[in-house]
């Protein structure tokens, strides 16, 4: 595609739910990021992948939070036991490589009642 | 750990003024920096990327500067422009990675 696709755009969901958001990178892109924004604050990092290495977690929150990265393409953040504190826009962007440009997806809002 | 911080938080100037955003960041052995703009309600839009041999990058009315040994980079904005309201963010790699590390953003807005 032409552009960092992320689905779905908007995820109401109650708390305790599971929930899992897709991220397709621009093709080619071996880097990916998932970032959080929570309203009126700053990018949160979450998990970044590059090509076929062991990807760097440190940013996720808790247990509660994984992902995954299919065949160096798409990925899926996986929230389990949903907390409204989750509640945020959860953003993926890629790059070509680590060392150029970030492209962002329009992300997807979450919301937890 | 790194830490990025943007000074001003908040900028409101008339159109046709010439502007600069700062940006200042703990770790100075980065790789490179960016810089992108938030739209609301829109993800990141990426502006420039200045790599770490690089002293400055221009993009258009755009010109972003990096100096490592301070650990500051600015963005300057020729005759802003209304279009360029805008959140204007950077970001810096914790040394050795390229987990980016976000600043909270300056909020742009330009008065016609």
């Amino acid at each position: 595609g032409a552009g960092v696709s992320q689905s779905p755009s908007n995820k109401v969901t109650e708390k305790g739910k599971d929930v899992e958001l897709r991220c397709d990178p621009i093709s080619g892109h071996t880097a990916l990021y998932w970032y959080r924004q929570s309203l009126g604050q700053g990018l949160e990092f979450l998990i970044y992948f590059q090509g076929n290495s062991a990807p760097d977690k440190s940013g996720l929150p808790s247990d509660r939070f994984s992902a995954e990265r299919t065949g160096g393409s798409v990925s899926t953040l996986t929230i389990q036991r949903t907390q409204q504190e989750d509640s945020a826009v959860y953003l993926c962007a890629s790059s070509r490589d680590s060392i150029e440009k970030l492209f962002f997806g329009s992300g997807t809002q979450l919301s937890v009642l | 750990k790194q830490e990025v911080t943007q000074i001003p938080a908040a900028l409101s100037v008339p159109e046709g003024e010439n502007l600069v955003l700062n940006c200042s960041f703990t770790d100075s052995a980065i790789y490179n920096l960016q810089w992108f703009r938030q739209d609301p309600g829109k993800g990141l839009t990426s502006l420039l990327l200045i790599q770490s041999s690089q002293r400055e990058q221009t993009s258009g009315r755009l010109n972003a500067s990096l100096d490592k040994s301070s650990g500051r980079s600015t963005l300057y904005i020729a005759a802003s422009q209304p279009g360029d309201s805008a959140t204007y963010l950077c970001a810096a790699p914790t040394s050795g990675t390229y987990k980016y590390i976000f600043g909270t953003g300056t909020r742009l807005k330009v008065l016609a």
